[in-house]
């Protein structure tokens, strides 16, 4: 079975400092997607980040950027000049390009920013 | 920006009764989705939904549970008979193609 794992429960960050989550993945498809999910107290799920595993330049968005080693499995996300506002869960997740487009999810990273 | 929505953003029911909680989905897309988080956990795919028909369901989508495009901006979950371990947010998503996955905002599901 496919799997995505975060093995960092909590992270905290002093505002500005950078900040790095973990993720890793286990899967045997060969074309696939990468995601990373922002829920903060709302529980909104928020987009922050999107990898196309074909691609081997990490992707960028503004603060947001990540670290993707296909060989390892391994996807992280680091995020720069840590806000207050970036204190949330962050999701990592798997896609694919099958027809079904199932997101796959790992159990998430509360990130704590102190002032 | 167009975005996902959801109705109600709370719901409150009796164990066994129906329920039916409705998405409208971003216009142009053609893939819909259903997950759901339980307090405290990770979100967990329940179905997708493309060209009028199911294209995979997880084991937690059991008989109980049904989808529905009744137009051609809604997308329903319906859960027939709830039980209390059915509680929890309900997240409807939606891609142009198997990629990207907006999510709606989530209807919270409380069964008592």
């Amino acid at each position: 079975a496919q799997t995505v794992t975060q093995s960092q429960p909590e992270m905290s960050v002093q505002e500005a400092e950078t900040v790095t989550l973990s993720c890793t993945y286990d899967t045997s498809e060969s074309d696939y997607y990468l995601f990373w999910y922002k829920q903060p107290p709302s529980r909104q799920m928020i987009l922050v980040i999107r990898q196309e595993a074909y691609k081997q330049q990490n992707a960028t968005e503004n603060r947001f950027s990540v670290n993707f080693q296909k060989a390892a499995k391994s996807f992280s996300l680091k995020i720069s000049d840590s806000q207050l506002g970036d204190a949330a869960m962050y999701f990592c997740a798997e896609g694919f390009s099958s027809n079904t487009g199932k997101l796959i999810f790992g159990q998430g990273t509360t990130l704590q920013v102190k002032p | 920006e167009p975005e996902v929505t959801q109705t109600p953003s709370h719901q409150v029911t009796q164990m066994g009764q129906e329920v039916i909680l409705r998405c409208v989905p971003i216009s142009n897309h053609l893939y819909f989705y259903w997950y759901r988080q339980i307090l405290g956990q990770k979100v967990e795919f329940l179905v997708s939904f493309y060209n009028n028909e199911i294209s995979e369901k997880s084991e937690i989508f059991d008989d109980q549970f049904s989808v529905e495009r009744p137009d051609g901006s809604n997308f329903t979950l319906k859960i027939r008979s709830t039980k209390l371990e059915d509680s929890a947010m309900y997240f409807c998503a939606s891609s142009v193609d198997t990629d990207t996955q907006y999510f709606g905002p989530g209807t919270r599901l409380t069964v008592l």
